[in-house]
Order: C-alpha cells, then structure tokens, then sequence
C-alpha cells in the first residue's frame, strides 16, 4: 500500500473556523490531489499539485487554498469553514511514468478526513 | 476530457465473472481509460488501465472496442469481497492526472 497519511481522520468545526487537513505521502511521488466526495456528487476534485510550490484549481476550489512547501505535505485549508463543506476529503498521490514528466494516471487513495461544519 | 456513462448497479453471484460496461462514446485518441473502485468508506483503489489494447493483471481484465467508445472490466472470479463501487474513467493520462470520477457501478456480489 501506498505510504499516504491524512490527518486529522475526523473532524468537527463551527461555521467560520478556519480549518486545515494535511495529506503526507512517504512514496516521493510528484503529483498530489485533494478530492471531496459527497453523496449524489462523487468525487470531485478541488486542488492538484504537480511540484512543490506547483498548485493548480480542480473542479470545486471555491472556499479552498492548497500549500505544498515539501514534496511529502500537501495542505488543504478551509479559510472559513462553511456547512457546504461538510465533506470527506480524499487525498491521492501518483509517480510519472519512468521519469519523465508524464502523469500515469494511477492514483493512490488515502483513507480520507471526515469533516462536519456545524 | 470525454464522458463516460455506467450502469447504476449490477449484482453478480460470487465465483462467477463480473463484467462491468462503460461507454465513453467521444473518447479522444489520446485519453486513456481507467477504472477504479471504491469499497465503502475506504478511499478508491486502482484497478487497471488502457489505451488501446486489452489489458490484464492480478485483479481484472479490460477489454476496449476496436473502435474505443466501449470498454468492459472483468472481475473473473468475483467474490463478495468485491463489492464496491467501480469508476470507468475516460483522461490523459499527461494532464496532471485530473481524473474526474463519475457515479460508477454499484457492484454487489451475493452467495
């Protein structure tokens, strides 16, 4: 299994906190994502990275901003946590294929947050 | 990247051969097909991917039409184990990886 930690796994917030969700990675994999799934959605992608410092919107990144200072951390920070974001939150990793620059499109899950906006 | 429609749900009896469809009818030359599954309340797990041809390993077999708008995942020997949710997904494979997932197939597998 793919080295791949979200912290917290859980989570309750009020609305307007601000709140953080950290994915970290121990596989040096280039390439991190942040989904959320919600019933009737899916998944949906918010926020990908493919570098450190290389951040780019997904599909739903209204409400969301990403860092990624190191290649193992990528944060997802809720600036004020509103009740639409009650969500469980996925992060994914993925390697390019022999080096070079080209993605696989092979994801690796991690076991996701769960988070309640009251 | 091209749209891909999946049946709700299916139901296979346990030891027999799961076959899940997916059409991906303005699939581009270059997009790549990919499933996944997602066993309840776990994150999802790569199954397998493919281009063009058919493509095998440990967990399943994909079969692409000659013309790419249909592909079909093969589970050969289900078990209840493999119940889950399955994602056929229609990207390229060199934009960043930015799969978008649809509603999938509720695979349920019964004794």
């Amino acid at each position: 299994d793919a080295g791949i930690t979200q912290s917290p796994r859980h989570k309750v917030t009020e609305t307007g906190t601000p709140v953080t969700l950290r994915c970290h990675q121990t596989e040096n994999h280039r390439y991190m994502y942040w989904y959320r799934q919600d019933p009737g959605h899916g998944l949906r992608l918010i926020h990908y990275s493919y570098g450190v410092k290389d951040t780019d919107k997904g599909e739903v990144s209204d409400g969301y901003s990403v860092s990624r200072s190191k290649t193992e951390d990528f944060l997802l920070t809720l600036e004020s946590a509103t009740s639409s974001q009650t969500s469980v939150y996925f992060c994914a990793i993925s390697e390019s294929k022999r080096g070079l620059s080209i993605n696989t499109g092979e994801l690796f899950f991690g076991e996701g947050s769960r988070l309640t906006v009251l | 990247d091209a749209k891909t429609t999946q049946p709700t749900s299916m139901d296979c009896a346990e030891g027999r051969a799961a076959n899940l469809p997916c059409n991906h009818s303005t699939i581009s030359g270059n997009e790549y097909v990919y499933w996944y599954r997602q066993i309840h309340s776990q994150g999802p797990q790569y199954i397998i991917h493919g281009l063009k041809n058919n493509e095998t390993n440990e967990m399943a077999s994909l079969i692409i039409t000659e013309d790419r708008k249909s592909s079909t995942l093969i589970l050969p020997h289900a078990t209840l184990r493999d119940t889950a949710v399955y994602y056929c997904i229609a990207g390229h494979a060199n934009q960043g990886g930015k799969l978008i997932f649809g509603q999938g197939t509720e695979l349920s597998v019964k004794p």
